[in-house]
């Protein structure tokens, strides 16, 4: 079964609305997670480290006032995509180590974003 | 600045055949790779991964092979299946244990004939 769980699966929002997604490791804890953004046909492209307890660390070119990451608890990251515009109408994938013997990264199932 | 990146973005294979897809990365200090397969509308599944002190690894129809000579990278599936039918990427770490920030490579979609 998932060990990262991403919700919702999908949504569509106005311009100038903004929208949250949430991601949470299931039965592990992680000090870390990672937003990926996906377009169409294209590869994963990371946006931002996600860490508890701390401010996130974006990528070169990700707006931070944009793209708000709160990392609350051990299980829970959310990115909400403020002010919503139809160009950041995407894919939008989390992340999450599993570490320990069999560590391993595992990714959340993604949500569509459509901003009309 | 330095990415993996891959051959021949797609591939069609005949049901029951062997897929190879290959993948070419550039930071001689990757420690760590991992094949991700991915659905459409799905997040990355993981297949296999490998660390850098490795030649091959096996798995359940798959063998992810590593040549750090030439930085090369490929997943061989085996007597592949029409749910195998799917985007493959391969990925990279290059930091500290703790770290799993990944570098996607630009993906093989594979396409299986009946």
């Amino acid at each position: 079964g998932a060990v990262v769980s991403q919700h919702p699966s999908w949504v569509i929002c106005k311009s100038g609305t903004s929208v949250k997604i949430e991601c949470r490791s299931l039965d592990f804890q992680a000090t870390t997670m990672f937003w990926y953004r996906q377009f169409p046909k294209q590869s994963l492209m990371l946006m931002a480290t996600s860490n508890e307890g701390s401010k996130a660390t974006y990528e070169q070119g990700v707006e931070k006032d944009k793209f708000l990451i709160n990392h609350a608890s051990l299980t829970l990251s959310t990115l909400t995509v403020t002010s919503a515009h139809p160009e950041d109408s995407s894919f939008y994938i989390c992340s999450a180590p599993r570490q320990g013997i069999n560590e391993k990264l595992f990714f959340g199932s993604g949500t569509q974003l459509s901003v009309l | 600045g330095e990415s993996v990146g891959l051959h021949l973005p797609t591939l069609s294979v005949q049901e029951g055949d062997n897929s190879i897809i290959n993948c070419a990365y550039s930071n001689s200090a990757s420690d760590y790779f991992i094949w991700y397969k991915q659905e459409s509308g799905k997040g990355p599944q993981f297949i296999i991964d490998i660390r850098s002190n490795m030649d091959k690894r096996q798995g359940q129809r798959v063998t992810v092979l590593l040549n750090k000579t030439v930085k090369h990278l490929s997943l061989q599936i085996a007597a592949t299946q029409p749910g195998d039918s799917a985007v493959y990427f391969c990925a990279e770490k290059s930091g500290s244990s703790n770290d799993y920030k990944l570098s996607f490579g630009a993906g093989t979609t594979v396409t299986v004939r009946a």
